[in-house]
C-alpha cells in the first residue's frame, strides 16, 4: 500500500457547488496532514494544515481528519473557476519528511 | 513570507553532463527537500536534509547526490545526466519540529537531450 493515496480521477463541479476530495494514508503514526493546491505549471502552495481529529475551516475550505480510519478530506464550498487546479494531499509521520499523494485535478465549470 | 528560490526556471542539458540545481531559502529552516514531479507519478522525494552537512535518501536517490554546506542552501547534483531525468524538480523547506508545513520553490523544468 502506498503511503498516501488519492484515488479519485478528475473531478468536475459546477460553479458554486461543493468539491469533495479524499485521501488515505498507511502509517498510523502520522501526525500532520496538509493540502496543497497546484496550478498548471506552478509549484504547490499550502492551503490547509490539520493536526487533530475533526474539522478545520478556513474560508471556503474545510479539512477533515479521521485518524482511526486513516483518512483526511478537503471540502471546497462555493467552488469558483479559480479553484480549478490539482490538489495534493501530504502526510508527515514525524520523521521530518513529507509523503505526497498523486493529486486530484479539480475543474470548476462556469 | 517564506521565500524558497531555485536558481533556474528552465534548463536544457546534454546526456552525460554533470548538472547542479541550486535552492536557497531565507527563513532559517532546518529541513530542506528535493522532489521530482512527473505526470502520473506525483511528487517523489529524492533527498532531504535536516541539518547542515546532514542528508538522507528519499524514495528515488539513484543517479542523484546532494550538498548542504550552509543552512540556507541545498544543492541537487545529477552526476551524469540521462534522458530519464527529464522532469520538474521542486525544492522545499520546512522548520522543526517535524510536521510543520513545507514551502516550495518555483520549480526547475530540466530537459536532458
Amino acid at each position: 500500500q502506498k503511503e498516501v493515496e488519492q484515488n479519485s480521477g478528475p473531478l468536475s463541479v459546477p460553479e458554486g457547488a461543493i468539491a469533495s476530495l479524499n485521501c488515505t494514508y498507511s502509517d498510523r503514526g502520522s501526525q500532520s496532514f496538509f493540502w496543497y493546491r497546484q496550478y498548471s505549471g506552478k509549484s504547490p502552495e499550502l492551503i490547509m494544515s490539520i493536526y487533530s481529529n475533526g474539522d478545520k475551516e478556513d474560508g471556503r475550505f474545510t479539512a477533515q481528519l479521521n485518524k482511526a480510519s486513516q483518512y483526511v478530506s478537503l471540502l471546497i464550498r462555493d467552488s469558483q473557476p479559480s479553484d480549478s487546479a490539482t490538489y495534493l494531499c501530504a502526510v508527515n509521520n514525524g520523521n521530518n519528511r513529507l509523503a505526497f499523494g498523486k493529486g486530484n485535478q479539480v475543474v470548476v465549470i462556469p | 513570507d517564506v521565500k524558497v528560490t531555485q536558481s533556474s526556471r528552465y534548463l536544457v542539458k546534454r546526456t552525460g553532463e554533470k548538472v547542479f540545481l541550486e535552492c536557497v531559502q531565507d527563513m532559517d529552516h532546518e529541513n530542506m527537500f528535493w522532489y521530482r514531479q512527473d505526470p502520473g507519478l506525483g511528487l517523489r522525494l529524492i533527498y532531504f536534509s535536516y541539518d547542515v552537512k546532514m542528508k538522507e535518501k528519499g524514495d528515488i536517490p539513484e543517479g542523484y547526490s546532494v550538498s548542504r554546506e550552509k543552512k540556507e542552501r541545498f544543492s541537487l547534483i545529477l552526476e551524469s545526466a540521462s534522458t530519464n531525468q527529464t522532469s520538474m524538480y521542486l525544492c522545499a523547506s520546512s522548520n522543526r519540529p517535524a510536521g510543520t508545513e513545507a514551502f516550495f520553490g518555483q520549480g526547475t523544468r530540466l530537459t536532458v537531450v
